[in-house]
């Protein structure tokens, strides 16, 4: 596709519940990012992958959070037994230079979880 | 911690440029500036960038002070459709890859009809 797909779109969880929230970058794009971004928030780092490789997840918040990207595309950010506090805008971005993307990273729309 | 200071927010009226500055006194010399906006219910949106000279593209214009210390992103004729929070960020252009943009809470801009 044309730009970055996340699904899905809103997600409303029971407590204790848990979620998988899917990320497809655009094609050949080697870097992935995973950002949280609460109400009325700037977006926070989460997770980075280049290729398949989870280079950093220092970002997680709990070991509840896990994040893959098993064949270098698709991710998904997992979150186990999830809590209010999860609530929050999901964001995934991809950009094409491993280190380097002068041109600046493509954002999904994101997944907008709610816990109930 | 964000290594940079916006104001929460910013009217400008429709048709006129807007003016949106941004204080990064601690900028290393390795270190660009990089604009993004987010459009309500939308992800963040790349603007523009620069190092240290002053930089245009379609979208806006960058202007860098000679010190470093400070940027203001220019739209030079403001729609409504620029009303977003407004996001300027400081990184390594080659920082690994593993470090990812640190937002802050931006400047919310308001265009005015």
């Amino acid at each position: 596709g044309a730009g970055v797909s996340q699904s899905p779109r809103y997600k409303v969880a029971k407590r204790g519940q848990d979620v998988a929230l899917r990320c497809d970058p655009i094609s050949g794009h080697v870097s992935l990012f995973w950002y949280q971004q609460a109400l009325g928030q700037g977006p926070e780092f989460l997770t980075y992958f280049q290729n398949e490789a989870q280079l950093d997840k220092s970002g997680l918040p709990s070991d509840r959070f896990f994040a893959e990207r098993p064949e270098g595309s698709v991710s998904t950010l997992k979150i186990q037994r999830t809590q209010q506090e999860d609530s929050a805008v999901y964001l995934c971005a991809s950009s094409f230079h491993p280190q380097d993307p002068l041109y600046g990273y493509t954002f999904g729309s994101g997944t907008r979880l709610t816990v109930v | 911690d964000a290594k940079t200071t916006q104001p929460p927010s910013m009217d400008c009226a429709e048709g006129r440029a807007a003016n949106l500055p941004c204080n990064h006194s601690t900028i290393s010399g390795n270190e660009y500036v990089y604009w993004y906006r987010q459009i309500h219910s939308q992800g963040p949106q790349y603007i523009i960038h620069g190092l240290k000279n002053n930089e245009t593209n379609e979208m806006a214009s960058l202007i860098i002070t000679e010190d470093r210390k400070s940027s203001t992103l220019i739209l030079p004729h403001a729609t409504l459709r620029d009303t977003a929070v407004y996001y300027c960020i400081v990184r390594e252009s080659a920082g690994g890859g593993a470090d990812g943009l640190t937002f802050g809470k931006g400047t919310h801009l308001i265009i005015q009809p």
